[in-house]
């Protein structure tokens, strides 16, 4: 059964830190990984990774994709109040655009 | 940018009452998606639909049905709601582009009492 892992669940820490957020992925398939941020609404788009060792960054934020290991990670410097919400992974395996998701980490960035 | 629309922040409704979900997309995607969120197991897809009447079952989809009658519109049916089918639900569309992103309503918080 395909299943992407998040680690870890959830993660406290002090504005001005660095943080890493881990995703893991079991698949028959591979077409692409996607993360997302939710805060209290709608989960909004990050970034889609699908080649291997290329870095995609936005601002503070970036991600890479590792298929050797079959993960990715979303890094977030110099953390932020604002960068407190729930940090969404997900694989795409075929060609229709579903995504299956991961159980999610909850960072909260303390002043 | 695209807006996906769901008609109810918050639900409340008792156990065996049938419960539509309604969510409206204005970008003309074919694909559209019903997703349940519940703490510490993400998100999870219940039905998914690629065009107009044309629907499929995703990994959750016991106890729900869905409806895909116009291609902006695709409604979560639960026939009769139970206290488990509490739970925040998220619709999702996007084109037939085998790299693009979901866009994802705000969610639909239902509890069933």
């Amino acid at each position: 059964e395909d299943k992407v892992v998040q680690s870890p669940l959830s993660l406290v820490v002090h504005e001005g830190d660095t943080v890493t957020l881990n995703c893991s992925y079991e698949v028959t398939n591979f077409r692409s990984l996607l993360w997302y941020k939710q805060e209290k609404k709608a989960p909004t788009f990050l970034f889609m990774l699908t080649s291997s060792g290329i870095e995609k960054k936005s601002g503070r934020l970036s991600s890479i994709l590792d298929k050797k290991e079959l993960s990715s990670i979303l890094n977030i410097t110099a953390t932020q109040t604002g960068d407190s919400a729930i940090y969404l992974c997900a694989y795409r395996g075929d060609q229709g655009g579903k995504l299956i998701f991961g159980q999610g980490t909850e960072l909260s960035v303390k002043p | 940018d695209v807006k996906v629309t769901q008609s109810s922040r918050y639900l409340v409704k008792r156990t065996g009452e049938k419960v539509f979900l309604e969510c409206v997309q204005d970008m003309d995607h074919e694909n559209m998606f019903w997703y349940r969120q519940d703490p510490g197991l993400g998100l999870r897809l219940i039905y998914f639909s690629y065009d107009v009447k044309m629907k499929e079952k995703g990994d959750i989809p016991e106890g729900y049905s869905v409806s895909r009658e116009k291609k902006e519109r695709f409604s979560l049916i639960l026939e009769s709601a139970s206290t488990n089918q509490t739970s925040m639900y998220l619709c999702a569309s996007s084109p037939p582009l085998p790299h693009s992103p979901l866009h994802f309503g705000n969610g639909t918080r239902l509890t069933v009492t």
